[in-house]
């Protein structure tokens, strides 16, 4: 299955500022997704990153507060922009990987970024 | 739009004592269902799937049946583990495996006390 890397871990940040997450894939992919896990909430997909376009984001979710970068087929930034305390979440990045032994797509997670904002 | 609904956590079980955790969904069309577990410190995992009616994902001792009659995917195991702690999520996809949109359902915390 995929290797999905995620940088930083975790982290403590203040109110009002800006931080980037780092997601490094072992292999190509054509698409990544960034997915947020709200504390005590289920995992909601922000946006779809496609190589060598622009980000398609979901309802709710939009470029300037979540700015993402896709510059090869095998690594994604997601910024978390001016945060606030409502941003404390985990950030999860994932591809769509196909298992050898049935050929069925599974999406494959990383192991998230823990963002807390003060 | 689709959801998913699980039963709430946490859920406290002896080892060895059986286990269910309810799922159920509303969609449109014909999803896949997934059931995806989440150890303390690691990312998800995906756990099982299920693709069409009356399909039976398995894995690892669980296992979960895909009830269109019922709209339900339960996630059941016969004897649970200390190692079974996890948070586990329900989720579907009605979408082409080409995207990676899944839609999640809250999650339910499992602790298996020795």
């Amino acid at each position: 299955s995929a290797v999905i890397s995620q940088k930083p871990s975790r982290d403590i940040c203040q109110r009002g500022t800006s931080l980037t997450i780092q997601c490094q894939v072992d292999s190509q992919v054509t698409m990544m997704f960034w997915y947020r896990q709200q504390p005590g909430q289920s995992l909601t997909l922000i946006a779809t990153a496609n190589q060598g376009s622009e980000a398609t984001y979901e309802s709710g979710f939009v470029i300037d507060k979540f700015p993402i970068s896709r510059p090869n087929l095998t690594f994604s930034t997601l910024t978390v922009s001016n945060m606030s305390p409502e941003d404390s979440s985990i950030y999860l990045c994932s591809v769509v990987r196909q298992k050898p032994e049935s050929g069925a797509n599974v999406l494959t997670f990383g192991a998230g970024s823990r963002l807390t904002v003060l | 739009g689709d959801s998913v609904t699980q039963m709430e956590g946490p859920v406290t079980l002896s080892e060895e004592a059986f286990l269910t955790i309810n799922c159920t969904y509303t969609a449109t069309g014909y999803p896949s269902l997934f059931w995806y577990v989440q150890y303390p410190g690691e990312g998800l995992q995906l756990l099982l799937k299920a693709t069409k009616a009356d399909d039976k994902g398995s894995n690892k001792g669980f296992e979960a049946t895909y009830r269109k009659e019922t709209t339900s995917f339960h996630l059941e195991k016969g004897s649970v583990q200390v190692s079974d702690s996890a948070v586990y999520f329900c989720a579907l996809s009605a979408v082409t495996s080409n995207t990676g949109k899944l839609i999640f359902g809250q999650g339910t915390t499992l602790q298996v006390k020795p």
